[in-house]
């Protein structure tokens, strides 16, 4: 069981080049999210996809945009990468529902972004 | 506005000297509060939910308690693998699932 898998793990991008991180999940994870996670800061919302079909806004969506190809796949992409957004990006999903583990966050091992 | 304060910012410990980490929430409403394990260069790992104030939860040297305002992460008799970064999060009621992330202590154990 994989859990939630995050590629590429380490990128270096120059300021104005666009990427995409990839996030997919093997769990039937309902909720999926991006955070970032800068030293001092702690775990910052992104965006968030509550299910499929759905996407909305975090605590620091701008620079970013989202895609939630399918239940299982979250995207997210900088279009003009900034050196603001060096950081370390995180993917998490959740099972929703009623059940004792519906509450909890599984996170991917991380994506680590320089822009130069 | 909803907040939550993780102390002490890093904590370091020799082997076998316990400890406590706290976190204080101001939520208006609480749904629960989880507390996560983050090993260097990996992603933080689910270590428990307490729901309601009194209410406490045990899993090896570690027990995590809940009051009406904070949180406390018990670390009995600590040992070096049990060094990381320990983070708090706080689930509002009502509205989307977006559960609010401390920054989190950063905990070493000398052997």
């Amino acid at each position: 069981n994989a859990g939630v898998t995050q590629t590429p793990k380490f990128q270096v991008l120059k300021t104005g080049q666009s990427m995409t991180l990839q996030c997919a999940q093997d769990m039937n994870h309902n909720s999926m999210y991006w955070y970032r996670q800068d030293p001092g800061m702690g775990l910052r919302l992104i965006y968030y996809s509550a299910s499929e079909g759905t996407t909305d806004k975090g605590e620091v969506p701008n620079g970013y945009n989202v895609s939630r190809l399918n239940k299982r796949e979250f995207s997210l992409r900088l279009e003009s990468a900034a050196p603001s957004q060096t950081s370390v990006y995180f993917c998490a999903s959740r099972l929703t529902g009623a059940s004792s583990g519906a509450n909890v966050l599984t996170f991917g091992a991380g994506s680590r972004l320089t822009v130069l | 506005e909803d907040q939550v304060t993780q102390s002490p910012e890093a904590l370091r410990l020799q082997e076998g000297e316990s400890s406590s980490l706290n976190c204080s929430y101001t939520v208006s409403g609480l749904r629960g509060l989880f507390w996560y394990r983050q090993d260097p260069g990996k992603g933080p790992e689910f270590l428990f939910t307490l729901y309601s104030a009194g209410e406490e939860k045990e899993k090896e040297r570690l027990k995590a308690t809940l009051t009406k305002k904070e949180s406390f992460l018990h670390i009995t008799a600590p040992k070096p693998e049990d060094s990381a970064t320990y983070l708090c999060a706080v689930q509002i009621s009502g509205g989307s699932y977006i559960p609010t992330f401390g920054r989190g202590t950063s905990l070493i154990v000398h052997p």
